[in-house]
């Protein structure tokens, strides 16, 4: 079955430390996101991909960085000048970035950083 | 900037109806709806398009009123399993740039819990 997997489901770090977020999709979509979801938020988009080796920021890329060297995967770096980096990290790929494609999500990182 | 969803949260029972509103300052192109469980990945609902027509999934259907610039989920006949976050996510219907319709906002999410 097609889909996007996201691993690890949870990841624990300290404080200062750089960590990277998989995410890989067999759907043969164009674009990628990640997205970051708090409590009581709704989705804020990080970073996103249209086509392979070319990404750009989204709306809180501070502190974070990605890669887009295979269609299939699109990894997020959490670095350490993130400075709350705590949160449920979503990862979501689509066809295409036209405005009737519909978002596809994997299943989340929760990360915990001390 | 952020869509703006109401209620934030809902009790329902079994069979009972409830809207969930999701209203944008800017003028819109889509609005993307979906559904997350607990701990769970968002999973995508229906899409309203501009000049489109109102879309339906099982008894859960949608309007876009492009003019007040908001869209309606309705939930019909409520089944447990309806119990979830609602996401709204907004694409702005700005210069007709690939990238900019593809860069959704999305609401804080309403809560709605079904109960038997």
């Amino acid at each position: 079955d097609g889909g996007i997997t996201q691993s690890p489901k949870y990841l624990f770090r300290k404080e200062g430390q750089n960590v990277t977020l998989s995410c890989e999709q067999n759907l043969n979509h164009d674009a990628m996101y990640w997205y970051r979801q708090d409590p009581g938020q709704g989705l804020r988009l990080i970073y996103y991909s249209q086509i392979v080796n070319d990404f750009q920021k989204g709306d809180i890329a501070e502190g974070y960085s990605v890669s887009r060297e295979k269609k299939e995967s699109f990894p997020l770096t959490v670095t350490s000048a993130q400075k709350n980096p705590t949160a449920f990290y979503l990862c979501a790929s689509s066809i295409s970035m036209q405005g009737n494609s519909p978002l596809h999500f994997g299943n989340g990182t929760r990360l915990t950083v001390t | 900037q952020q869509p703006v969803q109401s209620p934030q949260a809902v009790i329902l029972r079994e069979g009972e109806d409830a809207v969930i509103n999701c209203s944008s300052s800017k003028a819109l192109y889509s609005v993307h709806w979906y559904r997350q469980k607990h701990g769970e990945a968002p999973v995508f609902l229906m899409i309203l398009l501009k000049g489109g027509e109102q879309k339906g999934h099982e008894k859960i259907s949608a309007s876009f009123n492009e003019k007040k610039q908001q869209s309606s989920l309705y939930l019909t006949a409520s089944q447990l399993s309806y119990s979830g976050t609602y996401f709204c996510g907004t694409g702005p219907d700005t210069e007709m740039t690939t990238d900019s319709w593809g860069k959704l906002q999305f609401g804080a999410g309403t809560q709605v819990v079904v109960t038997p």
